[in-house]
């Protein structure tokens, strides 16, 4: 099975910052990398797919990079509705599915 | 726009089975899958299975195989998932989620509350 490891698992910023945040494949996926955005009491959100394709909808500041095994979702400008948690999902191997397991993101 | 609609909350005891449903508003699953994800109390997300209505095939995550089913009616436009042989370990939220060709989860019901509780 492939595994997906995100860092930081936790994050504290203040509105206006840029973050990053980095997801990691166990094996090569492409660009088979999918990000989502999840407040509490709410179901996930999808973000970013195929790595870097912004979701109809989705601000211009989440932007997604990367291929193979190392992907980052950047925020370029934090706003007080950023504060979530944040998944990344490998869909590679179609239909199974894995995803990291999180980064809360918090307000400094 | 899809709209998918679960049923309501469920409380169980040890040992029992929940049967948990997922109604697409649009009243088709066209070709897409639709796949089940768990979440317990302060965890991450969990991939538990999907089926592809069109083509009658399912897929499940090894830990859940054995115990869980997952069905779709596609005349009522209408997922089910059934987890069996229940444990506390199970309370979570279950999501049904319509999945796109390219694997990514586009749409999301609103989440069951399922609570395994003596």
């Amino acid at each position: 099975d492939i595994q997906m490891t995100q860092s930081p698992s936790s994050l504290s910023a203040s509105v206006g910052d840029r973050v990053a945040i980095t997801c990691r494949a166990s094996q090569n996926i492409s660009s088979y990398l999918n990000w989502y955005q999840q407040k509490p009491g709410k179901a996930p959100k999808l973000l970013i797919y195929a790595a870097s394709l912004l979701q109809s909808g989705v601000p211009s500041r989440f932007s997604g990079s990367g291929s193979g095994t190392a992907f980052t979702l950047t925020i370029s400008s934090l706003q007080p509705e950023d504060f979530a948690s944040y998944y990344c999902q490998q869909s590679y191997t179609t239909p199974s599915y894995t995803f990291g397991q999180g980064t809360n993101l918090e307000i400094k | 726009q899809v709209h998918l609609v679960q049923s309501g909350a469920e409380v169980k005891k040890p040992g029992s089975s929940v049967k948990v449903s997922c109604k697409a508003s649009r009243g088709t699953f066209d070709n897409h899958s639709i796949n089940w994800v768990r979440q317990a109390p302060g965890q991450g997300l969990d991939w538990m299975g999907g089926i592809t209505p069109m083509f009658r095939t399912t897929k499940y995550a090894q830990r859940f195989q054995g115990r869980v089913t997952i069905t779709a009616d596609e005349s009522s436009s209408t997922a089910y998932m059934e987890l069996s042989s229940l444990r506390s370990e199970d309370t979570a939220t279950y999501y049904c989620a319509r999945v796109d060709l390219l694997g990514f989860f586009d749409y999301w019901g609103q989440g069951t509350l399922v609570t395994v509780s003596t």
